[in-house]
């Protein structure tokens, strides 16, 4: 089965701090993402990454940056943490034309 | 702009009925992928079922069916006999052609699904 890890499922950080959300998966797959999920927002799409070192930004990137050194890992980055980034992170990865695996979401409170 | 819409953000079915989540989506793409997704409380999100727009017929996966109308832009999700374990949050998602070789996913906002005993 395939399986995509998140490094936190909690996590509480301060206004101006800098956040690392890491996401792993073990199925070697080439596309990666990040979205956030907010209620009556449904899910949106932070950035998104097809191959090593190859990023594309998605609908909200704003605020977020991405690092993604190797094929199985996909970091997302808060520069400077604010309040309105408090949310649910969710990653997946899928194959090529493929079906979405998600990992099980990292809750994360900026105060 | 490629959009995906659900109209109904919450719906409640008796344990062993049937419902229907209805999606429709906006695209001038003529082969591409749609997908139901399912987040249970406090849970991982998973495929439900899978839809290839160039297939004309409908995509079943046990109790789940869906009714796919291309010309109408239409996806919606059928789920016969519920069962308690059904209760989550159904997300409806459009798989876009984005550059040669990449695509990424749009999802719609939502549907909170009880299944009531």
């Amino acid at each position: 089965d395939v399986k995509v890890t998140q490094s936190s499922r909690y996590l509480v950080k301060r206004t101006g701090e800098k956040v690392f959300l890491e996401c792993v998966q073990d199925m070697d797959h080439e596309n990666m993402f990040w979205y956030r999920q907010d209620p009556g927002l449904g899910l949106r799409l932070i950035y998104f990454s097809y191959d090593v070192k190859m990023k594309e930004k998605g609908d909200i990137p704003e605020g977020y940056s991405v690092s993604r050194e190797k094929k199985e890992r996909f970091s997302l980055i808060l520069e400077s943490a604010s309040t309105n980034q408090t949310s649910m992170y969710l990653c997946a990865s899928s194959e090529r034309r493929r079906t979405q695996y998600f990992g099980p979401g990292t809750r994360l409170t900026v105060l | 702009a490629q959009t995906v819409t659900q109209s109904q953000p919450e719906m409640s079915v008796q344990e062993a009925e049937t419902v229907t989540l209805s999606c429709t989506y906006d695209t001038s793409e003529n082969n591409y992928y749609l997908f139901w997704y399912k987040q249970p409380p406090s849970r991982q999100m998973i495929l439900v079922i899978r839809q290839e727009a160039y297939k004309q017929q409908n995509a079943t996966e046990n109790r789940f069916s869906v009714n796919f109308q291309k010309a109408a832009k239409s996806f919606s999700l059928k789920i016969s006999d519920s069962q308690l374990g059904d209760t989550a949050m159904y997300f409806c998602a459009f798989m876009k052609h984005v550059t040669s070789g990449t695509y990424k996913y749009i999802f719609g906002t939502g549907t909170r699904l009880k299944v009531l005993a």
